[in-house]
């Protein structure tokens, strides 16, 4: 069982270039998220969903476009990206927004935009 | 105002000693769920042990242990015999009802334990 697998684990852009990253989960989940991460910072969310062909926007969304088009994976766009994007990524999914809600994380994708 | 608040950024244990993390709430739901997570220095996200609001026992996972103080909204993770692998980062985190964007993170606290 892989869990939740990101690809790719490192990337290095230059501003405004633009980007996709991927996330699988080959549990079943319903819900999937993404996160980045600050140096000394939690996690903050970006964008998740909540099924299928669905995507919600999270607390820090600007800059980033989502896709779920099937439910095992979900897509993180960089369309320009920007030096403020410089950021570790990580992607989640659970079963469902009931308790207990666990989130499993993937290993995290390293992004620095110069 | 800061849902979640870890006020230890660094904390130091020695080998085989017992550690407590500090996270503190702040809801007004009466239904919601606390979690800790590790994070060691290559970068995972471990789920550690998961506390409901209305669970009447204190959540025990191993040598995790959540102290779970409901009136105080806080939920403290205790660390058992600590080991040198315990050395990491630990986030607190909480759940409240409502569609997938109500989880979130505290900033963290640095633990290292000293052989």
């Amino acid at each position: 069982n892989a869990g939740v697998t990101q690809t790719p684990k490192f990337r290095v852009l230059k501003t405004g270039q633009s980007m996709t990253l991927l996330c699988a989960q080959d549990m079943n989940h319903e819900y999937m998220y993404w996160y980045r991460q600050d140096p000394g910072m939690g996690l903050r969310l970006i964008h998740y969903s909540v099924g299928e062909g669905t995507t919600a926007k999270g607390e820090v969304p600007d800059g980033y476009n989502v896709s779920r088009l099937k439910k095992q994976n979900f897509l993180l766009g960089l369309e320009s990206a920007a030096p403020s994007q410089t950021s570790v990524y990580f992607c989640a999914s659970s079963y469902s927004s009931v308790h207990p809600d666990t989130q499993y994380f993937g290993p995290g994708t390293r992004l620095t935009v110069l | 105002a800061q849902k979640i608040t870890q006020t230890q950024p660094g904390m130091f244990v020695q080998e085989k000693e017992a550690v407590t993390l500090d996270c503190t709430y702040d809801t007004s739901d009466q239904s919601y769920g606390l979690f800790w997570y590790k994070q060691p220095s290559s970068g995972e996200m471990i789920f550690l042990i998961y506390q409901g609001s209305y669970d009447e026992q204190n959540a025990t996972e191993g040598r995790y242990s959540l102290n779970f103080q409901k009136a105080r909204k806080s939920a403290n993770l205790v660390i058992s015999a600590s080991q040198l692998g315990d050395s990491a980062m630990y986030f607190c985190a909480m759940r409240e009802p409502g569609d997938g964007q109500n989880f979130v993170f505290g900033p963290g606290t640095r633990l290292s334990v000293l052989p």
